[in-house]
């Protein structure tokens, strides 16, 4: 079975620094994607950043990016100049291949940024 | 505006009681899905469904029941049956397909009393 684990319960920021969380996954499969999806207080699932893993060019998408290294199944998301309105909760979420697009997700990790 | 809503954001239900949550989308996508949400957890997937009529068993399906009578619509039901209902609850939907991303409704909270 595919699992996804986030090692950092909590990460803590400082305003405009950069911080990076840790995701890694478990898979036999060779095409799959990888999300990073925020939580906020109001618990609305946010889609952050996606990455396909037969991409070898890392994903970005303004202040957020990712290093995704397929071998060692690693899928780390940087956020850079972090903001107040970063603080959240942070999913690591692994899609199977195929058609069915069922989501598997690691425990989360949850971002306060300080001023 | 296009979107997911579910409804209602807050529920609470008594023991032994069936209770239904409602998920609609706009987005004209043809996947939907429910997951469940338990504090120091992610997500979880009950049920979902990548056509109208027909629908698949997740991971967490036991005690739970869904409909998919149209592509709007797919309504959640917690049973009886369920030993341990008290959670949140997200519904999601996406496009069909192998590059689909899901989108996520704003949530239920299911208290039982």
């Amino acid at each position: 079975a595919q699992t996804v684990t986030q090692s950092q319960p909590e990460m803590s920021v400082q305003e405009a620094e950069t911080v990076t969380l840790s995701c890694t996954y478990d898979t036999s499969e060779s095409d799959y994607y990888l999300f990073w999806y925020k939580q906020p207080p109001s618990r609305q699932m946010i889609l952050v950043i996606r990455q396909e893993a037969y991409k070898q060019q890392n994903a970005t998408e303004n202040r957020f990016s990712v290093n995704f290294q397929k071998a060692a199944k690693s899928f780390s998301l940087k956020i850079s100049d972090s903001q107040l309105g970063d603080a959240a909760m942070y999913f690591c979420a692994y899609r199977w291949p195929g058609t069915a697009s069922k989501l598997t997700f690691g425990t989360g990790t949850r971002l306060q940024v300080t001023l | 505006d296009g979107g997911i809503t579910q409804s209602p954001k807050y529920l609470f239900r008594k023991e032994g009681q069936n209770v239904t949550l409602s998920c609609e989308q706009n987005l004209n996508h043809d996947a939907m899905y429910w997951y469940r949400q338990d504090p120091g957890q992610g997500l979880r997937l009950i049920y979902y469904s990548q056509i109208v009529n027909d629908f698949q068993k997740g991971d967490i399906a036991e005690g739970y029941s869904v409909s998919r009578e149209k592509k709007e619509s797919f309504p959640l039901t917690v049973t009886s049956a369920q030993k341990n209902p008290t959670a949140f609850y997200l519904c999601a939907s996406s496009i069909y397909g192998s590059a689909d991303t899901q989108y996520f409704g704003p949530g239920t909270r299911l208290t039982v009393l």
